[in-house]
Order: structure tokens, then sequence, then C-alpha cells
């Protein structure tokens, strides 16, 4: 059963470009999470999606931020118009319906904006 | 506001020695508590969980960690530390209002031989 897969592993982006970040879950998972590693920093919850739906985007920047799970296909988790503050890490994580089940990552998408 | 605190941004052990990371928390409602541990430049993988029951919850590699309501904690150990444990230690929390991880700032473990 293969784990939790991100792609691109690094991305490089200039200031004002698109980023768009991949995520597969796991094999039987329906639930995904995004969260971001800033330098020097923990990490925090930005998204959670089930299929097709957002359920909760709490953590997610208010603009140039977007993230969905469509039905067929990886989540993806859609950066507009970078800026060099959005360079973090990235990281994906899925889990089973259950909510007490823990969330498996994947290795992360490092993003750079220059 | 759920939250999770690590007080230590580094703990420093011998090999061989025993090894406490310290946790503690503050969640309404009964809290789900995991460990995850964070190796440079890669994912974050998980090692264990409190849900309910026993007090005591043993993990991947050794590790285990003990959960106490009274002190809101959730340290995790290990009786003999190896340099190969060496990593960014995360404790999390899910509280009962949805499936996010409220994470604490890690702590960076070093252990020397």
């Amino acid at each position: 059963n293969a784990g939790v897969m991100q792609n691109p592993r690094h991305l490089v982006r200039r200031r004002g470009q698109e980023a768009r970040l991949r995520c597969s879950p796991m094999k039987g998972h329906s639930h995904v999470y995004w969260y971001r590693q800033l330098p020097e920093e923990g990490l925090k919850f930005m998204v959670y999606l089930q299929k097709e739906n957002i359920i909760d985007e709490s953590g997610m920047p208010k603009e140039r931020f977007s993230a969905e799970f469509p039905k067929e296909g990886p989540s993806i988790l859609r950066i507009q118009q970078v800026v060099r503050g959005d360079s973090a890490a990235y990281f994906c994580a899925s889990s089973p319906e259950h909510q007490s089940y823990e969330q498996y990552f994947g290795p992360g998408t490092r993003l750079t904006v220059t | 506001a759920q939250s999770v605190a690590q007080p230590e941004d580094q703990v420093n052990v011998a090999e061989g020695n025993p090894l406490t990371v310290k946790c503690t928390y503050s969640v309404s409602g009964n809290p789900y508590l995991f460990w995850y541990v964070q190796y440079p430049n890669r994912g974050l993988q998980f090692l264990l969980k409190y849900i309910t029951g026993d007090n005591l919850v043993k993990g991947s590699y050794g590790f285990e960690a003990e959960f106490n309501k009274s002190q809101t904690s959730f340290h995790l150990k290990k009786p003999s530390a190896l340099v190969s444990d060496s990593a960014l230690y995360f404790c999390a929390v899910k509280g009962n209002q949805g499936g996010k991880l409220i994470f604490g700032q890690g702590t960076e473990l070093s252990v020397k031989p």
C-alpha cells in the first residue's frame, strides 16, 4: 500500500507566478489535510477536504490560496501570485473515516519563491 | 481555543540514557493526542496516539507516552535513547470539533554517543 504521495517535491517560482501542489492520499483514505511549515516554525493547519467538499478552511489565507479534492484525481493546493512569504514546506496528510485515526503524512513539497 | 505547548526547543541526551520530551495541551472535551517525528527534509512519521483507555501508550521504535489528565500532559518517553532517535518531535492534539491537528512548536532531540 503506497503512502501519501506529493509532487513536485521541490518547486521554484518567481514572484507573481502560480504554484500548484498535488497530493494523492493513501488508498482507501477519503480525508485530506494540508499543513504549512514555515522556516523556524511548527506546522500550521490550512485546510481539510473530503471528496468534492471543503470541510474546514479556517487555516487558509483569505486571498490567493485555494484547495480542491475532486471526485477523480489528486487533491490540489493552488497558490496564485506567489510572494516570498509563501516559501515553505507544504505537507499533505490523509486519514480514513474515523476521527480518532492518525493522519499519514506525505514527504512534502518545498516551495521556494525567488 | 485548542493549543499544544512543547516547553523545550531542544533536548540533549546521552546514548543509552532515558529521554523525555514534554508536551502539555489545552482542549475542550476529551482530547485525541498524537506524537510525530520528523527527520531532516522528510515528512512526519506517526509514533503513537492516545484516544482512550490505558494512560500509558506504547508506540513505534520503543517510544511510549503517558497521558495525565489532571496535568493536561502527554510526555513522550523512551527508556534508552539511540543516536538514530535524533530528530524533531511534534506533539499534536485533535479536538472534537473536526479533523485538523493542532501541533506544538516541536522539540529538537539530540542524542550523543
